[in-house]
């Protein structure tokens, strides 16, 4: 149980389009979400916290307008990273966590690998 | 400001001996920690957590060890198996901060047959 899924895995964009990339909790329903983004080496960046119906918590630091986030519903939460650029090229992971659940837990999506020419 | 940290970068280890890797950090409000590991283009996996009222945790070859006045935890991995290669992250929450986790850069593991 407790599986995450990210779609796309991989996507190669233009600079200066934009890109949606969604985040689902296949067999639970997640109160939180989480999306990081991770350069090389490097440790995961937490960047948002969304949950379900309301408006997503951004980290210092991270631009909301560059990075859209929406939280449908328990099981399904968007990032648009809007007018792509070459430097938003990374690694970009979500989480969830279980709804009721007591640990801090999270389930992590397997990623999209994002490329911006 | 760096609160969870990983001062080793790589760790290598024969298989069947024991991998044991370190993690400190700065915040004395952190209660929980976890240890996650990640293969290549994956996302990370949950392995263990230990919580600040205890000193550790066992879950079949992995022991997480946790030195509150250290500051500093450590993910024992007996015997070790080459499987076992991989990017391991430690993370830890504060009780305010709900599900947010600070991690850490990381220690990639290399278990040699």
């Amino acid at each position: 149980g407790a599986v995450v899924s990210q779609h796309p895995s991989w996507v190669i964009c233009k600079s200066g389009t934009s890109v949606k990339i969604e985040c689902r909790s296949l067999d639970f329903q997640a109160t939180t979400m989480f999306w990081y983004r991770q350069f090389p080496k490097q440790s995961l960046m937490l960047m948002a916290t969304s949950n379900e119906g309301s408006k997503a918590t951004y980290e210092q630091g991270v631009e909301k307008d560059k990075f859209l986030i929406n939280h449908a519903s328990l099981t399904l939460s968007t990032l648009t990273v809007t007018s792509a650029h070459p430097e938003d090229s990374s690694f970009y992971i979500c989480s969830a966590t279980l709804a009721g659940g007591f640990t801090d837990t999270q389930y992590f999506g397997p990623g999209t690998r994002l490329t911006v020419l | 400001d760096q609160q969870v940290k990983q001062n080793s970068p790589s760790l290598s280890v024969q298989e069947g001996r024991i991998s044991i890797l370190n993690c400190d950090y700065t915040n004395s409000m952190f209660d929980y920690f976890l240890w996650y590991k990640k293969y290549p283009a994956e996302g990370p996996t949950f392995l263990i957590s230990i919580s600040s009222i205890k000193d550790k945790n066992e879950d079949g070859r992995f022991t997480v060890f946790l030195n509150k006045s250290a500051k500093h935890l450590s993910l024992h991995i007996v015997p070790s198996q080459p499987g076992d290669s991989a990017v391991y992250f430690c993370a830890a929450s504060t009780p305010t901060s709900g599900s947010r986790l600070t991690f850490g850069e990381g220690t990639q593991l290399t278990v040699n047959p």
